[in-house]
C-alpha cells in the first residue's frame, strides 16, 4: 500500500463548479498535511497546510482533514481555467523529517 | 527577494559524466531537501540536510551525492553510478525539519543523451 494515495485523474470540471480532490494516507500518527499545486513543467507551490481535524478555508480553497479516516481533501470553489494543474498531497509521516508526496491529481477546468 | 534558486534550468549530460545541480536559498532556512520527480509520479526524496555539514540519505540516494558547507547552499551531484538520471530535480527548504512547510525552487530538468 502506498503511503499517500491520490486519484491520478484527470478530473475535469466546468468553469464555476466545485472541484473536489482527495487524498488518503496510511500512517495514523501523521501530524501535518499540505496541498501543493504544480503547473506543467513548473515546481510545486504551496496552496494550504492543515494540522487539525476539520475544515480550513483560504479564499476559494478549503482543506478538510479527518484523521480518524486518514483522509484529507481539497475543495476549490468557483473553479477557473487557471486552476488547471496537478495537485499534490503531502503528508508528514511519523511526525519527523519525512514528508511523503502523492503522485498528484490532474485537474482540468473547462471554460 | 527571498527565495530558492536552482541552476541550470535545463541540463544535458552524456552517459558516464558527473553533473552538479545548484540550489541556493536566502530564506534563512535550516533544512534543505532534494527530490526527484518522474512523469506521473510523486516526488521522491534523494537527500536532506538539517544543518550545515550534516545530511541524510532519503529513499533513492544511490548514485547521488550532496554537500552542505554553507547554510544557503545544498548542491546535488548526479554521478555516473545513477543508472537512470533523466528526471526533474527539485530543491526545497523549510525553517526546520519535521512538520514545517517546504518551499520549492524552480527545478532543474536533467536529460541524459
Amino acid at each position: 500500500q502506498k503511503e499517500v494515495e491520490q486519484n491520478s485523474g484527470p478530473l475535469s470540471v466546468p468553469e464555476g463548479a466545485i472541484a473536489s480532490l482527495n487524498c488518503t494516507y496510511s500512517d495514523r500518527v501523521s501530524q501535518s498535511f499540505f496541498w501543493y499545486r504544480q503547473y506543467s513543467g513548473k515546481s510545486p507551490e504551496l496552496i494550504m497546510s492543515i494540522y487539525s481535524n476539520g475544515d480550513k478555508e483560504d479564499g476559494r480553497f478549503t482543506a478538510q482533514l479527518n484523521k480518524a479516516s486518514q483522509y484529507v481533501s481539497l475543495l476549490i470553489r468557483d473553479s477557473q481555467p487557471s486552476d488547471s494543474a496537478t495537485y499534490l498531497c503531502a503528508v508528514n509521516i511519523d511526525n519527523n523529517n519525512d514528508m511523503r508526496f502523492g503522485a498528484g491529481t490532474r485537474l482540468t477546468v473547462k471554460p | 527577494d527571498g527565495g530558492i534558486t536552482q541552476s541550470p534550468k535545463y541540463l544535458f549530460r552524456k552517459e558516464g559524466q558527473n553533473v552538479t545541480l545548484s540550489c541556493e536559498q536566502n530564506l534563512n532556512h535550516d533544512a534543505m531537501y532534494w527530490y526527484r520527480q518522474d512523469p506521473g509520479q510523486g516526488l521522491r526524496l534523494i537527500y536532506y540536510s538539517q544543518i550545515v555539514n550534516d545530511f541524510q540519505k532519503g529513499d533513492i540516494a544511490e548514485g547521488y551525492s550532496v554537500s552542505r558547507e554553507k547554510k544557503e547552499s545544498f548542491p546535488l551531484t548526479v554521478t555516473s553510478a545513477q543508472k537512470n538520471p533523466t528526471a526533474f530535480y527539485l530543491c526545497a527548504s523549510s525553517m526546520w525539519l519535521s512538520t514545517d512547510t517546504q518551499y520549492f525552487g524552480p527545478g532543474t530538468r536533467l536529460t541524459v543523451l
